[in-house]
């Protein structure tokens, strides 16, 4: 199984600042994605995470507000840009072993004030 | 664009009884994953199924997949305390990049 440390695991921001979370997986993985999940709710795919390329994000997420990078199979990043209160939620990797098998970072809580 | 649907949100067992989650969804999926949520923690993910009409067992829960491959059902026999949390599924039409349902929330008086 795979072991991924995600940090922060919790910030308080200013708007309009930017924020970086990153994810470290401690063995070789498939793909990685980043969710948000708001508390007690759902998860919502923003994009994969391409190894070497650009994201692919999901409908209502862009690159610009949120730009993610994957330079190697096992480290990914994540931005939040200008933030705004509204993107106060909680932000988590995910990866995929070579097994089957979905793992996830253990989340960042972020509150933009 | 795909929805993945599940029901109940919520539901409170004595310890001991039985619980299933159901998991539907708009559209065919490739496969279907399973997830547990404690509160305040990160999915921990349990199962994922492929084959229609799979059936996969893990201890005291029973996994399905429906024949068309767009339904899925997690069933606890004879609960515990230590099964309390949200309960996820999860699929799409890759593998890896899936549409999360809204979850059901398991509680358990003991």
């Amino acid at each position: 199984s795979a072991v991924i440390s995600q940090k922060p695991s919790r910030d308080i921001c200013q708007r309009g600042t930017s924020l970086t979370i990153q994810c470290q997986v401690d063995s070789q993985v498939t793909m990685m994605f980043w969710y948000r999940q708001q508390p007690g709710q759902s998860l919502t795919l923003i994009a994969t995470a391409n190894q070497g390329s650009e994201a692919t994000y999901e409908s209502g997420f862009v690159i610009d507000k949120f730009p993610i990078s994957r330079p190697n199979l096992t480290f990914s990043t994540l931005t939040v840009s200008n933030m705004s209160p509204e993107d106060s939620s909680i932000y988590l990797c995910s990866a995929w072993g070579v097994n089957t098998e979905a793992f996830f970072g253990q989340g960042t809580r972020l509150t933009v004030v | 664009g795909q929805q993945v649907m599940q029901i109940p949100q919520y539901q409170h067992v004595q310890e001991g009884e039985d619980f299933t989650t159901y998991c539907n969804s708009s559209t065919t999926l490739s496969n279907i994953q399973w997830y547990k949520q404690r509160p305040g923690g990160h999915p921990v993910f349990l199962i994922q199924l492929v084959k229609s009409g799979e059936v996969k067992k893990q201890k005291r829960l029973t996994f399905q997949f429906g024949e068309a491959k767009k339904n899925s059902s997690l069933h606890i026999t004879a609960t515990q305390t230590t099964d309390v949390g949200t309960y996820f599924c999860a699929g799409g039409p890759n593998a890896g990049k899936s549409t999360f349902g809204d979850g059901t929330t398991l509680t358990v008086k003991p």
